[in-house]
C-alpha cells in the first residue's frame, strides 16, 4: 500500500519561532499533497493544496505568508509555520495523491502535533 | 447545514456487537471515503467508494448514490476498533479535495 510519512511527529516550540513539518510519500510519486489542521474534538480542516512544481492553493482564511508550503519534488512537501503563536497549536496532517494511483484516492500521513508555548 | 452529516456522533458498543455508522450528504459527489482516526491522531483510509459495496475483513461499506447515503458496518466488533470514523466526500466538480463529516467516536467495551 501507499505510505506517507510526516516529520516530526510532535514538536514544542517557543512563541515567535518557525517550525517546518515535512510530508513524504515513501513508495509513490505524489503529484498533489493536501495539508490539514485539526483542533481537539473537531474534524479536519483543509488548509491548502499543493501540486508539485507550482504554488500552493490556500483555503479562505488561511494566511499564505504564515503557513508556507513548498512542494519541490514528487515525494516531499513541507509546511512551515512562521512566527508561531500559541493559537497555532494544533494537529497538522498531510495527505498525498499520486499520478499512478486510483484517481480519487488519498493517503494520509500520521500527523504532527505542534505545541507553541 | 453541513454538506456531510454523520450519525451517531458517539457510539458505545459491547465487544462482538454489529455496528453501523451512517453518512448522508446533500450534494453531488464523485467518490466517498471512510477514514479511521486512532487516539494518537493517525488517519487510515478504510474505503473509497463511488458505487455499490466493498468489504475488507470485518468492515463493510455501502453507498447509495440515489439516496446520497453511505454506511460503514463493523461485524464482530472488538475493543481495538475503538476510534473516530470519518466520512469524507469529493464533491463533483471540485479539485478533488475532501469535504469531511464531523466523525463518529466509537468505543467498543470488552
Amino acid at each position: 500500500g501507499a505510505v506517507v510519512s510526516q516529520h516530526p511527529s510532535w514538536v514544542i516550540c517557543k512563541s515567535g519561532t518557525s517550525v517546518k513539518i515535512e510530508c513524504r510519500s515513501l513508495d509513490f510519486q505524489a503529484t498533489t499533497m493536501f495539508w490539514y489542521r485539526q483542533f481537539p474534538k473537531q474534524s479536519l480542516m483543509l488548509m491548502a493544496t499543493s501540486n508539485e512544481g507550482s504554488k500552493a492553493t490556500y483555503e479562505q482564511g488561511v494566511e499564505k505568508d504564515k503557513f508556507l508550503i513548498n512542494h519541490a519534488s514528487l515525494t516531499l512537501s513541507t509546511l512551515t509555520v512562521t512566527s508561531a503563536h500559541p493559537e497555532d497549536s494544533s494537529f497538522y496532517i498531510c495527505s498525498a495523491r499520486g499520478r499512478d494511483r486510483v484517481w480519487n484516492e488519498q493517503f494520509f500521513g500520521p500527523g504532527t502535533r505542534l505545541t507553541v508555548l | 447545514k453541513n454538506e456531510v452529516e454523520q450519525s451517531p456522533q458517539n457510539l458505545t458498543a459491547q465487544e462482538g456487537e454489529f455496528i453501523t455508522i451512517n453518512c448522508s450528504y446533500s450534494v453531488g459527489i464523485s467518490a466517498l471515503h471512510w477514514l479511521q482516526q486512532h487516539p494518537g491522531g493517525g488517519i487510515v483510509s478504510l474505503f473509497m467508494l463511488s458505487s455499490g459495496k466493498k468489504k475488507h475483513g470485518r468492515l463493510i461499506a455501502t453507498i447509495n448514490i440515489q439516496e446520497k447515503h453511505s454506511s460503514l458496518h463493523i461485524t464482530a466488533s472488538h475493543p481495538r476498533d475503538s476510534a473516530v470514523y470519518i466520512c469524507a466526500v469529493i464533491l463533483s466538480g471540485s479539485a478533488r479535495q475532501l469535504t469531511f463529516g464531523s466523525g463518529t467516536q466509537l468505543t467498543v467495551l470488552p
